[in-house]
């Protein structure tokens, strides 16, 4: 059972506009969500994150929603630029020394 | 430079022959983690280490060994690999109170036939 879930597989913006990366959890007790972008023939790198306690996380460009209620986050990336094209996974843990659970990752394609 | 290293990046074996895969970082970490990267998968966990000596399972911890007899090395080992180990594999290392923010090596792909 995928408690870390990301349903679509890929997303194409074009330059400029906003990309919008969506990510669902089952488990109730994650207290910490995370974004890391993975470029291919490197390993993931951490993005940007977020605690249960707030609804927004803003970092440049990037920012974070979660929805406790309907136990969803969501990344925004604005404006999209063609370097951002990676694949997005979304992670989440219950608690600071609990591990991380990933999501299957979301392949962003930025058309120039 | 703050870094996680892995070797080798790229490796080709054939069934039952025991391996291993490398990883080691300069940042002082206490907790180390591998992770496998199948397709429509994602990254699942296999082992960690909080700390020298202390291992334990991941998810998916079946056909893996680990040790860590050092603080800076956690290597994979592969005992008897088979086709389904077939993967692209990656280890990471964060301080111990922030394993939400972990920093992961460059990856090793393994294809066994």
């Amino acid at each position: 059972d995928q408690q870390v879930k990301q349903n679509s597989p890929s997303l194409s913006v074009q330059e400029g506009r906003i990309s919008i990366l969506n990510c669902d959890y089952t488990n109730s007790m994650f207290d910490y969500f995370l974004w890391y972008k993975k470029y291919p023939a490197e390993g993931p790198t951490f993005l940007i994150s977020i605690s249960s306690i707030k609804d927004k996380n803003e970092d440049g460009r990037f920012t974070v929603f979660l929805n406790k209620s309907a136990k969803h986050l969501s990344l925004h990336i604005v404006p999209s630029q063609p370097g951002d094209s990676a694949v997005y996974f979304c992670a989440a843990s219950a608690g600071a020394n609990s591990k991380l659970t990933f999501g299957k990752g979301i392949t962003l394609s930025v058309r120039p | 430079e703050a870094q996680v290293t892995q070797n080798p990046r790229y490796l080709i074996t054939v069934t039952g022959k025991k391996l291993t895969v490398t990883c080691s970082q300069n940042m002082n970490h206490e907790y180390m983690s591998w992770y496998r990267q199948d397709p429509g998968l994602g990254l699942r966990q296999i082992y960690y280490s909080m700390n020298v000596e202390v291992t334990d399972k991941g998810d998916v911890p079946e056909g893996y060994k680990v040790s860590r007899k050092e603080k800076r090395n956690f290597p994979l080992i592969l005992e008897s690999p088979s086709p389904n180990q077939t993967s692209l594999y990656f280890c990471a290392s964060s301080l111990r109170g922030l394993i939400r923010e972990q920093y992961f090596g460059p990856g090793t792909r393994l294809t066994v036939t």
